[in-house]
């Protein structure tokens, strides 16, 4: 167990709806990193939040946002979800802004079904 | 800029055979390596990490990387090959702001 915790562990939903995935970083991290894993994308990085401010953005979808709140906790919000927005969604907490040094430590994930 | 090969997408052994799982690495500075583990369904789970200390990196579940700057490689090796090692194995390199991740190597342990 990582100590990250992530819920729901699944999800389905139809074209065109808006989801919330929510992510608990471990006791003590400030970092939150949000990921999405398909099976033709492979894993990708979608946003970094460290200490409740946005520190870096990878392959994030201008229908997707997220947000980190006072007690370190983060959303990941998708919106008018197609198709191919079908996948595993991980998050991941770290110690510092990273990455540096730093472990990254991963929930179990979310997986999201679109139909 | 950084990035990280995993040199086969694919990897079988037999079961008590040795393992290798081959990573190289590209930094214009000494980065962070990592390997992680991810078995079907799963979350990601850290096996080993190297940060500049001893190149020799021991890691859970027997297995060890080593670190060579010279070869720019940081291959994952386990002696004895286990049922329970079937997964796939990420390479980690740390860039400037992000985790670079290579694209997987699936391994597949025959009785």
């Amino acid at each position: 167990d990582s100590g990250v915790t992530q819920t729901p562990k699944h999800l389905i939903t139809a074209t065109g709806q808006r989801v919330t995935l929510r992510c608990s970083p471990r006791s003590g991290d400030l970092s939150v990193y949000w990921y999405q894993q398909s099976l033709d994308q492979g894993l990708q990085f979608l946003i970094q939040y460290y200490n409740g401010e946005e520190r870096a953005k990878g392959n994030i979808l201008e229908r997707f946002s997220a947000q980190q709140f006072p007690d370190l906790h983060s959303e990941l919000n998708l919106s008018s979800l197609e198709l191919g927005d079908s996948a595993l969604y991980f998050c991941a907490s770290t110690v510092g802004g990273g990455p540096g040094t730093d472990t990254q430590y991963f929930g179990p994930g979310t997986r999201l079904t679109v139909l | 800029a950084q990035s990280v090969t995993q040199l086969d997408s694919h990897v079988s052994v037999s079961e008590g055979t040795p393992v290798l799982l081959r990573c190289n690495y590209s930094s214009s500075y000494s980065p962070s390596l990592f390997w992680y583990v991810q078995h079907p369904n799963k979350g990601l789970q850290l096996l080993l990490k190297y940060t500049s200390a001893a190149t020799l990196v021991k890691g859970i579940n027997g297995f060890e990387a080593e670190f060579k700057k010279s070869e720019t490689s940081f291959h994952l090796t386990k002696p004895s090959a286990h049922m329970s090692d079937a997964a796939e194995y990420f390479c980690v390199v740390t860039g400037t702001y992000k985790y670079i991740f290579g694209t997987g190597t699936r391994l597949k342990v025959l009785a």
